[in-house]
């Protein structure tokens, strides 16, 4: 079946440090790639998604590249600031199904989650 | 706004006693999804549900329903809670697949 192995945590850093979080997956097919964040107390948001081989997902200065021949999707950050602080999930979904009208949708599989603290 | 609500966010009940978590969302998705966050096990899909009256089990069904009566609600009722349901659950919707989930903000659930 699917998997997503993350880098495990957690993961403490300095503000402005570069940050890189590691993640590889196993699927059949051709999934759609995404990191989500989860803040304190919060639900999950989606942070970045790359749909196909070599899309780059970019938002807030996170960056992901969708790489098909190591099958992995790294989640890096130039400079991190301290509110950056959270907890961080990779996810693929694979479509396994499609409607009538021929949308296809797919399960989220993800990773453990990495916790990142980044201090002062 | 767009958005998935769930309710209760905190709620402490008995083992036994009958609970439904209440899920809606406003974006008019076909695809809704209830999911369990443990720590070291990341997040996992309990039920999920590609339209009205259409669901299906996901990787931990057991001591779990749902129903899909309407496209913008989805329960989840757990008829008679396990002190091993005590988690943190998210319902989310998607439109369709790459396009990324909708999360709501948790419920987390202490059974004793």
């Amino acid at each position: 079946g699917d998997s997503v192995t993350q880098m495990e945590g957690p993961v403490t850093l300095s503000e402005e440090a570069f940050l890189t979080i590691n993640c590889t997956y196993t699927a059949t097919g051709y999934p759609s790639l995404f990191w989500y964040v989860q803040y304190p107390g919060e639900g999950l948001q989606l942070l970045l998604k790359a749909t196909k081989a070599d899309d780059k997902g970019s938002n807030k200065g996170f960056e992901a590249t969708y790489r098909k021949e190591t099958t992995s999707f790294h989640l890096e950050k130039g400079s991190v600031q301290v509110s950056d602080s959270a907890v961080y999930f990779c996810a693929l979904s694979a479509p396994i199904f499609a409607n009538a009208g021929g949308t296809s949708y797919g399960k989220l599989t993800f990773g453990q989650g990495t916790i990142l603290t980044v201090h002062p | 706004e767009a958005q998935v609500t769930q309710n209760p966010r905190y709620l402490i009940t008995v083992t036994g006693k009958k609970l439904t978590v209440t899920c809606s969302q406003n974006m008019n998705h076909e695809y809704m999804s209830w999911y369990r966050q443990d720590p070291g096990l990341g997040l996992r899909q309990i039920y999920y549900s590609m339209n009205v009256e259409v669901t299906d089990k996901g990787d931990v069904p057991e001591g779990y329903k749902v129903s899909r009566k309407e496209k913008r609600n989805f329960p989840l009722i757990l008829e008679s809670p396990s002190p091993n349901q005590t988690s943190l659950y998210f319902c989310a919707s998607s439109f369709m697949t790459g396009h990324g989930y909708t999360f709501g903000s948790g419920t987390r659930l202490t059974v004793v």
